[in-house]
């Protein structure tokens, strides 16, 4: 069975430009959730998504914004890039109630 | 707020020799408790979890952890690494915020193998 897929792999952008992430959670999964993850620190949580809803967010401004298909897939859209939008972001996918979080391999973002 | 800290940001050690990697958790209600591993340019790898029931956690790669309640505390021990064990490693607490289900990590602790 494929695993938690994430394209692109590696992205570089201009500050102000938009970016958009993809991900393809587990099949049969119908929870995804977004990490960013700066170099040298854990992951932070941004967002979940469960049955094409937001269920939360954390502490990440409005240039932040995400989506969930009707086949569970997900984008993740950063709007106004700055410098310190540079990281990994990391999908995660899930079965509401089920601790079993199942990362993908990440999308590394440079700014420049 | 439930908050993570793993005690110490590295830890090398020699082939063959045990492990602890540390992590320390506060929170205000029952926890669900993770380590995960990451190599070099991948994602995040779970290595054991605690939900419930006994607190020694057997997990892949032949990594335990042990929960203590009275001390908020969920270590990582091994007996004897390998080389192919460096890597970093990150102890998460599952929290609940407003209807999300989310995972809060530790900053990591990097564990380096040497031959």
């Amino acid at each position: 069975d494929a695993g938690v897929t994430q394209s692109p792999t590696h992205l570089i952008k201009t500050r102000g430009q938009h970016v958009t992430l993809r991900c393809s959670p587990i099949s049969g999964h119908k929870s995804v959730s977004w990490y960013q993850q700066v170099l040298g620190q854990g992951p932070q949580f941004i967002f979940q998504y469960y049955e094409k809803e937001e269920r939360g967010r954390g502490n990440f401004p409005d240039r932040f914004s995400a989506r969930q298909f009707p086949n569970y897939s997900s984008e993740l859209n950063v709007n106004a890039l700055l410098l310190g939008d540079s990281a990994l972001y990391l999908c995660a996918s899930s079965e509401i109630g089920d601790y079993g979080y199942t990362f993908g391999s990440g999308t590394r973002l440079t700014v420049v | 707020a439930q908050s993570v800290t793993q005690l110490d940001s590295q830890v090398p050690v020699f082939e063959e020799a045990p492990v602890e990697l540390r992590c320390n958790y506060s929170s205000s209600v029952s926890v669900y408790l993770f380590w995960y591993v990451q190599y070099p340019n991948q994602g995040l790898q779970l290595l054991l979890k605690y939900l419930s029931g006994s607190t020694l956690v057997k997990g892949i790669n032949g990594f335990e952890a042990e929960f203590n309640k009275s001390q908020t505390s969920f270590h990582l021990r091994k007996p004897s690494v390998h080389i192919s064990d460096t890597a970093e490693y990150f102890c998460a607490v599952s929290s609940f915020l407003q209807g999300a289900q989310k995972l809060v990590f530790g900053q990591g602790t990097r564990l380096t193998i040497n031959p």
